[in-house]
């Protein structure tokens, strides 16, 4: 079975510092992990992905996570905060196989000017 | 390439009634799935369909039904609209494997 959890559901940082999304995963299988934006009264739009090819995986907008198996993690950073990145980021897992996505309840990120 | 596309954008119901949520994909998916999200609660999968003609349950599937006729579209029903299915419904479609999935704008449903 695939799960994600997100630790904090809400996370404000100042215009500058460094954003941490927290994301932890549970699968049975190798997973497939995704980061999500979303932003007011819009859908959902792919930040990055992590498939196998690299652990550390870049994304739009300078945002990037690392994937540690180890620590069964995939935490979402970005070295600078911008006033246009608030929104709600939502971290999912994939099993491939089966191609169902199983999402993390979000973490809403507010950026102090 | 308009993607994934979803009507209405807002719909208001009364207990009882029933309505169909539309979705269509331009993309050739073969994958196609239904959520509804809740303050807190995340993205729930409702019903999704592996290719047209086949279908299946997710995490919340009481209160809806959907069929797949054709690989572009992939209608969401509510057969008796309860105000515990007022919620944000995204549809959303993907080539499978592992790649990402691609979401529509949503429908705001209130059922009072």
């Amino acid at each position: 079975a695939q799960s994600v959890t997100q630790l904090g559901s809400h996370v404000s940082v100042s215009e500058g510092a460094l954003v941490l999304l927290r994301c932890n995963y549970s699968s049975s299988v190798p997973p497939y992990l995704f980061w999500y934006v979303q932003y007011p009264n819009q859908g959902l739009q792919l930040l990055l992905k992590y498939t196998s090819a690299a652990t550390l995986v870049k994304g739009i907008n300078g945002f990037e996570a690392e994937f540690k198996k180890s620590e069964t993690s995939f935490h979402l950073t970005k070295p600078s905060a911008h006033m246009s990145d608030a929104a709600e980021y939502f971290c999912a897992v994939s099993a491939a196989a089966y191609n169902q996505f199983y999402f993390g309840t979000g973490t809403s990120l507010t950026v102090i000017p | 390439n308009a993607g994934v596309t979803q009507t209405p954008k807002f719909q208001v119901l009364k207990t009882g009634q029933s309505m169909t949520l539309q979705c269509a994909q331009d993309m050739n998916h073969e994958y196609m799935s239904w959520y509804r999200q809740d303050p807190g609660m995340g993205l729930r999968l409702i019903h999704y369909s592996v290719g047209a003609g086949i279908t299946d349950q997710g995490e919340v599937p009481n209160g809806y039904n959907v069929s797949r006729s054709t690989t572009e579209d992939f209608p969401l029903r509510l057969l008796s609209a309860a105000p515990s299915q007022t919620s944000v419904y995204f549809c959303a479609s993907t080539r499978g494997g592992y790649n990402e999935q691609f979401f529509g704008p949503g429908t705001r449903l209130t059922v009072l």
